[in-house]
């Protein structure tokens, strides 16, 4: 079973900042199953972006994936309020595993 | 509109069982996988199954933590997916939600919380 850790387990920005997440696989995997999630207190995961650079339906444009085999990326360009959240990856194999998640706070 | 609503959770002892439903509206069931994922408290995320349309073979899979104790099923003229939870355990204790797809999925229920405590 592939281990997704993702770093750092909390990031602390200001809005209008650049956020870098990072999800890292114990083993190479196909960059067309990796996908990001957010998540804020009390609701449901939110698609992000899927087959690792592909954003989901209503997801701004500043919100970006990249990476392949096991380095894996979201970026978020320019913090709003409303994107201080945890976030989490996932991959989508044989077996869907997540990892451990990012807390991005206000800084 | 997509919605996918989740029902049945709630307080269940160790050791019985219990049904959840994921009812949903706005788009083509028949033509989707449906999965299923949980949440303990203060915990990440885990998936925990999905299964495939009926008119695809009704393909399903079941995480390794769950299997032979879960079973995960729907019913396409209904619109429904379920998850059957069969001796529950404390670890079991999660918030359950139904979401669409079986690989990257794009819509989720608001979840159901499942208490596993005597």
């Amino acid at each position: 079973e592939i281990v997704l850790t993702q770093s750092p387990g909390t990031l602390s920005l200001s809005p209008g900042e650049r956020a870098t997440l990072s999800c890292r696989a114990s083993q190479s995997v196909s960059s067309s199953s990796l996908a990001w999630f957010q998540q804020k207190p009390g609701q449901a995961p939110r698609l992000l972006i899927y087959d690792a650079s592909k954003r989901a339906t209503g997801i701004p444009a500043r919100f970006s994936g990249s990476g392949s085999g096991t380095d894996f990326t979201l970026t978020i360009s320019r913090l709003e309020p409303e994107d201080f959240a945890v976030y989490y990856c996932q991959h989508y194999g044989s077996a869907r595993t997540f990892g451990q998640g990012t807390k991005l706070e206000i800084k | 509109e997509v919605q996918l609503v989740e029902s049945g959770g709630g307080l269940v002892q160790p050791g019985r069982s219990l049904r959840l439903s994921c009812t949903t509206s706005g788009f083509t069931f028949g033509g989707y996988f449906m999965s299923w994922f949980r949440q303990a408290p203060g915990k990440g995320l885990e998936w925990v199954g999905f299964a495939g349309p009926t008119s695809r073979g009704g393909t399903t899979e079941h995480a390794a933590s769950v299997k032979g104790r879960f079973i995960i099923s729907r019913d396409d003229s209904k619109s429904i997916a379920y998850l059957e939870m069969n001796n529950l355990k404390a670890e079991d204790t999660a918030v359950y939600y139904c979401a669409r797809g079986n690989g990257w999925c794009d819509y989720w229920g608001q979840g159901t919380l499942v208490t596993v405590s005597s």
